[in-house]
């Protein structure tokens, strides 16, 4: 009965490679988030979508790359991965707006080499 | 600019004693102020919210109050218990966005 699931819960990979983290909610919720949440605890805004229709994103370099191939699923493509890009990703759902509350999954720790 | 400030960075009480946090906010159009709850290894997890339309609001032993005129909110927690220990995040609504801006957290440690 996970409400927000998130694949994998690690990830440890070189420098220069492309990951992809997958995020599922069954919730019925028709917004998702991507969240960073760095070393010192840090949760910032990635990216949110509506509907698969992509509504804020935050200056993020274009190596992340969103995809939300329906209103249940949200990945996050990671290309040429850099050492700051370790962090822990958490994918977050809810019900029309961010004016109703967030679920977060468990997220994935993303250990850069 | 779009900005949450959330003191203290961490909070040690003893077990039974109340422990408060406060955060203040930039944007005077914010409508919402939910206050979330990390334990280590999870996800945040919401443990009490606020609309603007309201000063306080209160959920067993856990309150929020709020002060729009100050843009100003906080968080009481009363009869604090070991599994209150965590990390305690503020933020709120900016509305031209539609997007939530998290405080930077409180870790909050409950002394036996």
């Amino acid at each position: 009965d996970t409400a927000v699931s998130q694949t994998p819960k690690y990830l440890v990979t070189q420098m220069g490679n492309d990951k992809s983290i997958k995020c599922e909610q069954n919730l019925g919720h028709d917004t998702m988030y991507w969240y960073k949440q760095d070393s010192k605890k840090f949760l910032k805004i990635m990216f949110s979508y509506n509907n698969k229709e992509l509504i804020i994103n935050e200056t993020v370099p274009n190596r992340f790359s969103p995809k939300s191939p329906d209103k249940a699923h949200l990945n996050l493509h990671i290309n040429s991965l850099e050492l700051g890009d370790s962090a822990v990703y958490f994918c977050a759902s809810s019900h029309s707006s961010s004016y109703n509350e967030q679920f977060f999954g468990p997220g994935t720790r993303l250990t850069v080499l | 600019g779009e900005n949450v400030e959330q003191h203290p960075s961490t909070l040690s009480v003893q077990e039974g004693d109340s422990a408060v946090i406060k955060c203040t906010y930039s944007d005077s159009a914010s409508n919402y102020f939910p206050w979330y709850k990390q334990e280590l290894g999870k996800g945040p997890q919401l443990i009490i919210d606020i609309r603007s339309n309201v000063g306080e609001k209160k959920d067993q032993r856990i309150a929020v109050t709020l002060n729009k005129t100050a843009k100003h909110f906080s968080l009481h927690i009363t009869e604090t218990q070991p599994e209150d220990s965590a990390v305690y995040f503020c933020a709120a609504r900016f509305v031209r966005d539609d997007k939530i801006i998290f405080g930077k957290g409180t870790r909050l440690h409950i002394l036996p």
